[in-house]
Formats: structure tokens, C-alpha cells, sequence
């Protein structure tokens, strides 16, 4: 059973472009999260989702970010005009269902540059 | 959710045992108390959790005291690939997301 895949690894984006970072979640998980982590800095929850839905963006800056999990395919974590501060590396998680008994398995990471 | 507090650090020599503490006054009864831990340049790696009775599996327990005040993670012998920053997080009954402290950086001597 793969794990959850998050692709690209690493990316190098220039000020002012697009960013678009995608997630797989394990087979049979329906539950997807977004992290984020700035150098040296601790991990901050983005945005959760199931499918077609956004279930809490509290973490999500308001402008320039935008979350998505379509019926079919990936989550998209999607980065507008891209700033030196978006520079961070991005985690995705997800659960079989809501929290609590259940675990949440993380993703190895997508690594932004933003030069 | 309710909070909690671990040392910013510990250390540890190989092959001995290591407690890592939380303590989670504020706990409700339907908390579950999870552990994760974050190895440098990798994704947080699930370890353990538990609601009321103490739990093993293959990477670590976790003692969890009577009144749910506070809970220990144990490594029955850390490696060196332990050395890792290790999170306690309540999560409440159907809750919504992780919320990660700073959590407790263990670093261990050979």
C-alpha cells in the first residue's frame, strides 16, 4: 500500500510565477491536509479537505493560496505569484477518516524555492 | 484543543531507554493523545496513540497516568535514527486536524 506521494520534490519557482503542488493520499483515505514549514520555524496547519470539499482553511493565507481535492486525481495546493516568504516546505497528510482514533500519515514533502 | 507542554530538548545515550514526557492538564474526556515525531528534512512519521490505557507497538509505548493529566513516550532502546523532534498533540473526539507545538528536539550520543 504506497504511502502518501507528493510530487515535485523539490521545485524553484521565480518571484511572480505559479506554484502547484499535488498530493495523492493513501488508498482509501478520503481526509487530505495541507502543512506548512518555514526554515527553522515549526510546522503550521493550512487547510483540510475531503473530497470536493473544504472542511477548515483557517491556516491558509487569504490571498495568492487556494486548496483543492477533486472527485478524481490529486490535491492541488496551488501558490499564486509566488514570494521569497512562500519558500517553505510543504507536507500533506492524510486519514482514513476524522481524527482522533484514527492516524494521519504525512507525506515526505515538497520543497519550495522561490529565487 | 486542548494544549500541551514537553521540554524543548532531551538527550540520550544509545541503547538506553528514554522517556520523553507531555503534560496536558486541560485534557477533556474524549481527547485521544497522539505522538509524532519529524526526522531533519522528512515528513512528521505517526508513533503512537492512545486515549486511556497504555498502548505498545513496535516503535515505542506510551503510559498514560490515571487522570489523563499527562502521558510519557517510551523508547525501550533509542538509536541514533531516533534522534528527532517528537510532537504530543490532543486530538478531541472527531477533531479536524493536528496542531503541532514545538515539541521536544531528543538528540542521542553514541
Amino acid at each position: 500500500n504506497a504511502g502518501v506521494m507528493q510530487n515535485p520534490r523539490h521545485l524553484v519557482r521565480r518571484r511572480g510565477q505559479e506554484a502547484r503542488l499535488r498530493c495523492s493520499p493513501m488508498k482509501g483515505h478520503s481526509h487530505v491536509y495541507w502543512y506548512r514549514q518555514l526554515p527553522e520555524e515549526g510546522l503550521k496547519f493550512m487547510v483540510y479537505l475531503q473530497k470536493e470539499n473544504i472542511i477548515d482553511e483557517s491556516g491558509m493565507p487569504k490571498e495568492r493560496f487556494s486548496a483543492e481535492f477533486p472527485k478524481e486525481g490529486p490535491s492541488i495546493l496551488r501558490i499564486q505569484q509566488v514570494v521569497r516568504g512562500d519558500s517553505a516546505a510543504y507536507f500533506c497528510a492524510s486519514s482514513p477518516g476524522a481524527l482522533s482514533g484514527n492516524t494521519i500519515y504525512f507525506g515526505e514533502g515538497s520543497w519550495l524555492t522561490v529565487v | 484543543d486542548a494544549k500541551t507542554t514537553q521540554p524543548n530538548s532531551m538527550e540520550s545515550n544509545e541503547e538506553e531507554p528514554v522517556h520523553l514526557p507531555c503534560n496536558h492538564s486541560t485534557i477533556s474526556g474524549t481527547d485521544y493523545i497522539h505522538w509524532y515525531r519529524q526526522l531533519p528534512s522528512q515528513g512528521p512519521e505517526y508513533v503512537i496513540h492512545g486515549l486511556t490505557s497504555n498502548v505498545n507497538n513496535r516503535m515505542a509505548s506510551l503510559a498514560i497516568a490515571e487522570d489523563r493529566k499527562s502521558s510519557t513516550l517510551i523508547l525501550h532502546r533509542a538509536t541514533l535514527r531516533d534522534a528527532a523532534v517528537y510532537y504530543c498533540i490532543l486530538i478531541a473526539n472527531q477533531g479536524g486536524k493536528l496542531i503541532f507545538g514545538q515539541g521536544t528536539e531528543l538528540s542521542v550520543k553514541p
